[in-house]
């Protein structure tokens, strides 16, 4: 059974670029959520995905979208990155939309 | 959702239990108490959950008072690897709702040899 994957590992943006960061939820799971971590803070919602469909959404503005694929992959895209977006960025995926989560690698985000 | 209070830092000598303390004292009757811990610049590792029962698995065990206020995370016999921030979180866990998980501080475990 592969567990959640994310990717890519590291990645350096300048501010005002647009990123892309990507995850693959576990075998059989269909939820995905996502989540900022900045340093030295525990993780924040960002949203969920279930079914391919925003499910929840914590407070960040509209520039964080995402998508979820019909095998349950999911993108999360921030547009005009910031400073304050340096963050690692975690993706867990669950059996269903309230099921216990299960997190990825992460992905750290640095913006210049 | 209910707000967990953690104490910041705890220590452990290598071998012994790690008992780590939990208050969350507002818990409604629809939330379980969650255990996560996270290690160095890694993703979140899920420990644990329960509602109302004790529970215990490979890795914890997990007491929860009969008034549901308060829980206590154990690790048997920790090693130096067990040393991580640990997350108590509680979350309401029902079909249609998020179920998203609110990270506080947490408590930064240090076993030391």
């Amino acid at each position: 059974e592969t567990g959640v994957t994310q990717s890519p590992t590291h990645l350096i943006k300048t501010r005002g670029q647009q990123v892309t960061l990507r995850c693959s939820s576990q075998s059989g799971h269909n939820t995905v959520s996502w989540y900022q971590q900045a340093l030295g803070q525990g993780p924040q919602f960002i949203f969920q995905y279930y079914r391919e469909e925003e499910n929840g959404r914590g407070n960040f503005p509209p520039r964080f979208s995402g998508l979820q694929f019909p095998n349950y992959s999911s993108e999360l895209n921030v547009n005009a990155l910031e400073l304050d977006d340096s963050a690692l960025y975690l993706c867990a995926s669950s059996f269903m939309q309230a099921d216990t989560q299960y997190f990825g690698p992460g992905t750290r985000l640095t913006v210049l | 959702d209910a707000k967990t209070t953690q104490p910041t830092s705890m220590d452990c000598a290598e071998g012994r239990a790690a008992n780590l303390p939990c208050n969350h004292s507002t818990i409604s009757g629809n939330e379980y108490v969650y255990w996560y811990r996270q290690i160095h610049s890694q993703g979140p590792q899920y420990i644990i959950h329960g509602l109302k029962n004790n529970e215990t698995n490979e890795m914890a065990s997990l007491i929860i008072t009969e008034d549901r206020k308060s829980s206590t995370l154990i690790l048997p016999h920790a090693t130096l690897r067990d040393t991580a921030v640990y997350y108590c979180i509680v979350r309401v866990a029902r079909s249609g709702n998020t179920g998203k998980l609110i990270f506080g501080q947490g408590t930064t475990l240090q076993v030391k040899p």
